[in-house]
């Protein structure tokens, strides 16, 4: 079966500069979650995207933004970077329920490295 | 507001012993879902179950099995017969609401599996 992809899967980039991460979800499936897991640390939630509007938003810094594009696709773009953005960022897709919840399921996320 | 805990920050056993992997959660919502995510050694983030707040029937899938109490506002999960390949993070999470809601994670059990 599909699943969620994230490109690129590895990023290492210089404090202060820009950075762009990118979600295809799984095919049908009209949400898109961004979330970023420190070292040993649980995911955070950043911002999520249904039907391409902004959904719900988490603890995301103003340096982030993201957006949900025609396709379902999303990207995260992430500028100033900063030593403690150093994280795997994982996206992730849910198809609208019934029930209206539904099962996020995840990418392989992107580690980002900044140095 | 809604919140996740798993005391249990590291669990080791040997293979074939059962292990339980506890989950504490709060929220004000009557209407709720609760979720178990594994995490192994690669790092990506693997659904395992997902239950809504007025179904509080326990659930067995081959060796996993999962005791949901809503009087103690728990949702444990039992893994019988432990092998290796279930050493891992397992993470459980509460979402409220809707669709594009976050998802709460608690800060994870680690389980380690020795041949």
């Amino acid at each position: 079966a599909a699943g969620v992809i994230q490109s690129p899967r590895h990023l290492i980039k210089e404090k202060r500069e820009t950075a762009t991460l990118k979600c295809y979800p799984i095919p049908r499936h009209d949400t898109v979650y961004w979330y970023q897991q420190g070292p040993g640390q649980d995911p955070q939630f950043l911002i999520s995207f249904y039907e391409k509007m902004q959904s719900d938003k988490g603890s995301i810094p103003d340096r982030f933004s993201a957006q949900q594009f025609s396709d379902y696709h999303s990207e995260l773009n992430m500028s100033s970077l900063e030593l403690g953005d150093s994280a795997l960022y994982f996206c992730a897709s849910s198809p609208l329920g019934l029930d209206f919840i539904d099962t996020q399921y995840f990418g392989p996320g992107t580690r980002l490295t900044v140095l | 507001a809604q919140k996740v805990t798993q005391a249990q920050t590291e669990i080791s056993v040997v293979e074939k012993e059962d292990v339980t992997l506890d989950c504490v959660y709060e929220t004000r919502d009557t209407t709720y879902y609760l979720f178990w995510y594994k995490q192994p050694p690669s790092g990506e983030l693997v659904f395992l179950i997902r239950r809504n707040s007025f179904d509080e029937q326990n659930e067995i899938s081959g060796r996993y099995s999962w005791n949901f109490q809503k009087s103690t506002s728990s949702f444990n999960f039992t893994i019988t017969a432990s092998q290796v390949v279930d050493s891992a993070v397992y993470f459980c999470a509460l979402s409220e609401g809707q669709a594009g809601t976050a998802l709460i994670f608690g800060k994870g059990t680690t389980l380690s599996v020795s041949s």
